[in-house]
């Protein structure tokens, strides 16, 4: 089955600081993977997605994240964590056996962001 | 563009009383999603419709719970009765059906039920 995991609830960065969240994903056939945000009280914003080529992605509000075939990893970074980047996360994956644009979202992870 | 447009956005009512939540998708997607967030269960996949027609119903938690799309723009999420445990966040999400095409989530509707 497809699936993705994030395996930390909560990451605490302080500003200026890189940061790097986590996503390892599970998927039959060639992966399409997703990163999502949501801040508070609203909806999830479409941060960046792999379909094919460069290992790294580059997103939306300067993130980037690197797909890792031989680890099947997808980690979000950002080289320079800013206090508004305080968010929850979501990693995504594309179910390949939908006939609509179906993605699998992940458990979440809360970003956190000290000055 | 507008995006993805969901109404009321906050909604309290009474256990057995019936609510309907509605959305908008952006117009030309043709995918619609119904999901419901929740801090126990978190982002949970109700339904989704491919050219009005739904696919999987297979996240609907019961019968309580139907949703239409009588047209590529305007869906419903209907719970009758709603019951407390109902309380969560409804989000919908449009998008183009292409192979790869990311989803586009409206602000949601918090729904309390007392």
């Amino acid at each position: 089955a497809q699936s993705v995991a994030q395996p930390e609830d909560q990451v605490n960065v302080a500003e200026g600081n890189p940061l790097t969240v986590k996503c390892t994903y599970s998927v039959s056939g060639n992966p399409y993977l997703f990163w999502y945000v949501q801040y508070p009280n609203r909806g999830l914003q479409f941060l960046l997605k792999y379909i094919t080529g460069d290992n790294l992605v580059k997103g939306s509000y300067g993130f980037e994240a690197e797909f890792n075939k031989s680890q099947t990893s997808f980690h979000l970074k950002k080289p320079s964590a800013l206090v508004s980047d305080s968010a929850l996360y979501f990693c995504a994956v594309r179910d390949p056996y939908s006939s609509a644009s179906k993605i699998i979202f992940g458990s979440g992870t809360r970003l956190s962001i000290r000055p | 563009d507008a995006g993805v447009i969901q109404s009321p956005r906050h909604e309290v009512t009474e256990m057995g009383q019936e609510v309907t939540l509605r959305c908008k998708p952006i117009s030309g997607h043709n995918s619609l999603f119904w999901y419901r967030q929740t801090m126990m269960r978190g982002l949970e996949l109700l339904i989704y419709f491919n050219n009005n027609v739904p696919i999987d119903d297979s996240g609907m938690p019961e019968d309580r719970f139907s949703a239409k799309m009588p047209n590529a723009s305007f869906s419903t999420l209907k719970i009758q009765p709603s019951e407390p445990r109902d309380s969560a966040v409804y989000f919908c999400a449009s998008s183009l059906v292409r192979e790869a095409n990311e989803q586009f989530f409206g602000p949601g509707t918090r729904l309390t039920v007392l």
